[in-house]
């Protein structure tokens, strides 16, 4: 059984930091990884998607990488905004069903 | 983009009353479609899946027959919480993938629900 963690469970830094969200999962044979932002209340918005046979994905100020013999993936944002406080949830996907198993999300606040 | 919209964005209802959730994919067809609940400061957990036009698959520990869903056509799923309870009071999010496979899952903006 997939089980996704992340690390750490609560962030907080200053405008302007770059910052690295983590996420670990224990089954290897992972078919995808997603990030997704989500804001109080309300539901997800996809950030990236990283199918197994690639090692990262970039859009704009963030970019995720795949380690899959590691068990891990990691969220880069750049020059972090007040903007991007958000919780950020990574999920993987065993197979192609897409049915995605969630981390329990890193809340990140970003200080003007 | 892929838009996915749910409806009622947030419902208060009585214990012993049902509640329906819509959850509607509005620029493109969904063959399948994802129902997640939340808890507050907890991660999403997969419910069941709706395959259009048969039954659901309900996850291990969910209550088929409390959790009705419903997906009759290609743009609209939805669930029913029926008899609901204080303890059902959670966050319901349905989430439905555009394109093939590999592409990614969308969501709707989720539906809180309090039962009083």
């Amino acid at each position: 059984k997939q089980e996704v963690t992340q690390i750490p469970a609560a962030l907080s830094v200053p405008e302007g930091e770059n910052l690295v969200l983590n996420c670990s999962f224990t089954d290897s044979a992972i078919y995808n990884l997603q990030w997704f932002r989500q804001d109080p209340g309300k539901g997800l918005t996809s950030l990236l998607l990283i199918q197994s046979s690639q090692r990262e994905q970039t859009s704009g100020r963030l970019n995720a990488s795949l380690d899959k013999s590691s068990g891990r993936s990691t969220l880069y944002i750049a020059a972090s905004q007040p903007g991007d406080s958000a919780t950020y949830l990574c999920a993987g996907a065993v197979d192609a069903g897409n049915m995605l198993t969630f981390g329990g999300g890193t809340r990140l606040m970003v200080k003007p | 983009g892929a838009v996915v919209s749910q409806h009622p964005s947030w419902v208060i209802c009585k214990s012993g009353t049902s509640v329906k959730i819509e959850c509607r994919s509005l620029d493109f067809q969904a063959t399948t479609m994802f129902w997640y609940r939340q808890f507050p400061k907890q991660s999403l957990m997969l419910m069941a899946t709706s395959n259009e036009g048969s039954k659901a698959t309900y996850e291990q520990g969910v209550e088929k027959d409390k959790f009705l869903i419903n997906h009759a056509s290609l743009t609209l799923s939805t669930l029913t919480v029926t008899s609901a309870h204080p303890e059902d009071s959670s966050f319901y999010i349905c989430s439905a993938r555009w394109g093939g496979s590999n592409s990614p899952l969308h969501f709707g903006n989720g539906t809180r629900l309090t039962v009083t």
